[in-house]
């Protein structure tokens, strides 16, 4: 089946820094893919999206690349504030948009 | 965004006891999910409901899961018959576009 995994569970950054959070899909046919946040006791919050027939999509300090060719997904965070400390998940779906996959999640620590 | 209340925020159940976890979102909503997160790990799809139907369910969501609509505003998951690994976080999703999902402040089940 699908999977979408986090290369690594923990990333400390300076406030300040930029933060990049990755992500490896293997389903050559996800189309659609989510970056969330998750504070601790909180429902993931949608951070930014992208369609596969991008590369890059940038929002408010965060920027979503798309590697399809070696299925890898990044999330850039500018200038980190404390304020981003939380877990982040990467999420794929397909066309149809009925179901969605979750990768394992990175927790970023921003440290003042 | 529009804010989905979950409820109970905290069930605790007995082992083989049945459970309703029901999600109300303030306004008609198109789109439907549950997720569940057990502690620490990543966030699992049980299923999507659409047009008060189930568009796509996870191997997860076996016969003791079922999803309904009763009133038009009330989205609920009942379980029938509790079992211990089923204790987690439960997420109701909505969006008014397919691509689109947020997600309510969750359940906490505890199956003892």
């Amino acid at each position: 089946g699908e999977s979408v995994g986090l290369h690594l569970p923990t990333l400390s950054v300076q406030e300040g820094d930029n933060s990049i959070i990755n992500c490896a899909y293997s389903n050559s046919a996800s189309d659609y893919f989510i970056w969330y946040k998750q504070e601790s006791g909180k429902g993931p919050q949608f951070i930014i999206d992208i369609r596969s027939n991008m590369d890059k999509r940038q929002g408010q300090r965060v920027t979503v690349l798309l590697n399809k060719t070696v299925k890898h997904l990044s999330l850039q965070i500018a200038a980190t504030q404390p304020g981003d400390s939380a877990v982040y998940f990467c999420a794929e779906t397909d066309d149809n948009f009925n179901k969605f996959y979750f990768g394992s999640g990175t927790k970023l620590n921003v440290k003042p | 965004e529009p804010e989905v209340t979950q409820t109970p925020s905290h069930q605790v159940t007995q082992m083989g006891q049945e459970v309703i976890l029901r999600c109300v979102p303030i306004s008609n909503h198109l789109y439907f999910y549950w997720y569940r997160q057990i502690l620490g790990q990543k966030v699992e799809f049980l299923v999507s409901f659409y047009n008060n139907e189930i568009s796509e369910k996870s191997e997860i969501f076996d016969d003791q899961f079922s999803v309904e609509r009763p009133d038009g505003s009330n989205f609920t998951l009942k379980i029938r018959s509790t079992k211990l690994e089923d204790s987690a976080m439960y997420f109701c999703a909505w969006g008014d576009r397919a691509d689109e999902q947020y997600f309510g402040p969750g359940t906490r089940l505890t199956v003892t």
